[in-house]
């Protein structure tokens, strides 16, 4: 079974302050990671993956995110935050192995302060 | 190019009637994806298509609720005898293929309210 979990509900960061949401997973073989925004009144999309390589990929938006093995993590961050940013975000997985589900996170709202 | 349309993008039924949602891909995107957001809560996922075939249809929560695709192209989800539980956002998504490493595209959402 593949899981996903994003400890926070709510982050709260002030205009112009890094940003991080937070995402930890559970896969049997090797998991592919995704980000998701969901804008108010808008659909959800995509913002960064992991596939394989580098463990810190660039996305859109100028948001980013690290893949830990070890932690089995996939925090999304961005290193200066804009009133624009606040949304709902979503962390995804999908297992090498079972190519077709993908699971959500319960998502984070992220608001951003001016 | 278009992005994922669904429509209607509102629906308010009575329990107990049936409902059809309808998706219609990216062009050229051969997977195809339902899944629920209930108020306040993540995505569910319930099933998905390659092609027209539905290799995983573990996330529909009953027999109430099927889904068919033809052509490979436009995707229909149907709810039969509605309750109040099956009120939702019922978003589709697509993408290149089933294989893992490809992103989804989402349509914006059919909002279903069931009286």
């Amino acid at each position: 079974a593949q899981s996903v979990a994003q400890p926070e509900d709510q982050v709260n960061v002030a205009e112009g302050n890094p940003l991080t949401v937070k995402c930890t997973y559970s896969v049997s073989g090797n998991p592919y990671l995704f980000w998701y925004v969901q804008y108010p009144n808008r659909g959800l999309q995509f913002l960064l993956k992991y596939i394989t390589g580098d463990n810190l990929v660039k996305g859109s938006y100028g948001f980013e995110a690290e893949f830990n093995k070890s932690q089995t993590s996939f925090h999304l961050k961005k290193p200066s935050a804009l009133v624009s940013d606040s949304a709902l975000y979503f962390c995804a997985v999908r297992d090498s192995a079972n190519a077709g589900k993908s699971t959500f996170g319960d998502g984070t709202t992220l608001t951003v302060k001016p | 190019g278009a992005g994922v349309s669904q429509s209607p993008s509102n629906k308010v039924t009575e329990k107990g009637k049936d409902v059809e949602l309808r998706c219609d891909p990216i062009s050229g995107h051969t997977a195809l994806y339902w899944y629920r957001q209930s108020l306040g809560q993540g995505l569910e996922f319930l099933i998905y298509f390659q092609g027209n075939s539905a290799p995983d249809k573990s996330g529909l929560p009953s027999d109430r609720f099927s889904a068919e695709r033809t052509g490979g192209s436009v995707s229909t989800l149907t709810i039969q005898r509605t309750q109040q539980e099956d009120s939702a956002v019922y978003l589709c998504a697509s993408s290149l293929s089933w294989e893992a490493l490809n992103e989804q595209y989402f349509g914006p959402g059919t909002r279903l309210t069931v009286t």
